[in-house]
């Protein structure tokens, strides 16, 4: 079955300018979740969905940043007024929440590279 | 303190050879346990997960858990070339949210 994929791969934006990224999970999956990789770091948590809302959005930098969900599927994350050090690799990953069945282990889609000149 | 811990590497192994790698965490309440792969310019594939203490086997790949001392290894036996790559392990403390990661293990396996 198809994987986590994200769009665009790459996107190159000019300081100050807003930007949204998108997810889609793997179907059915109830849980999705963003992370963040700046070049040669490890992964940093942004925001968890269950469902459509969202249970844990302790990672989220600043207020510039914003993600929803919405029909438990697609879900966008949205970055206002960049700024360089939002320059970063943008991973999402779903799970499946079925306990007993992998539930717990979470997948990830090939990320969104951002690069904020 | 960082809450997932690995040893940053590069650790190199010769092909044909055990690499072992480690990974400390601190909190105590931790269910969950992964190992990622992750190769240069691309994402973490789930190579491996544990939530019993002992080993787990898959492959070539063991995974070993003892949640008393809040310690996680993973062994690669008859390490190939094609397994350099950045090793990450993740801990989930409760049942359905964040991961978080340590810093990740480089391997090189040399021919």
């Amino acid at each position: 079955g198809a994987g986590v994929s994200q769009s665009p791969s790459n996107k190159v934006t000019e300081k100050g300018k807003d930007v949204e990224l998108r997810c889609d999970p793997i179907s059915g999956h109830t849980a999705l979740y963003w992370y963040r990789q700046r070049l040669g770091q490890g992964l940093e948590f942004l925001i968890y969905f269950q469902g459509n809302s969202a249970p844990d959005k302790s990672g989220l930098p600043s207020d510039r940043f914003s993600a929803e969900r919405t029909g438990e599927s697609v879900s966008t994350l949205t970055i206002q007024r960049t700024q360089q050090e939002d320059s970063a690799v943008y991973l999402c990953a779903s799970s499946s929440l079925i306990p007993g069945l992998g539930g717990h282990e979470q997948y990830f889609g090939p990320g969104t590279r951002l690069t904020v000149t | 303190q960082k809450e997932v811990e690995q040893n940053s590497g590069p650790l190199s192994v010769p092909e044909g050879a055990i690499a072992s790698l480690n990974c400390t965490y601190s909190d105590r309440v931790s269910q969950s346990f992964f190992w990622y792969r992750q190769y240069s310019g691309k994402s973490p594939e789930l190579i491996m997960s544990i939530y019993s203490n002992g080993d787990k086997e898959d492959g070539r790949f063991t995974a070993q858990l003892n949640k008393a001392s809040q310690y996680v290894s993973l062994l690669i036996r008859d390490s190939q070339p094609s397994d350099s790559a950045t090793y990450l392990c993740a801990v989930k403390a409760d049942s359905w949210g964040k991961l978080q990661f340590g810093a990740g293990t480089q391997v090189v396996v040399t021919p």
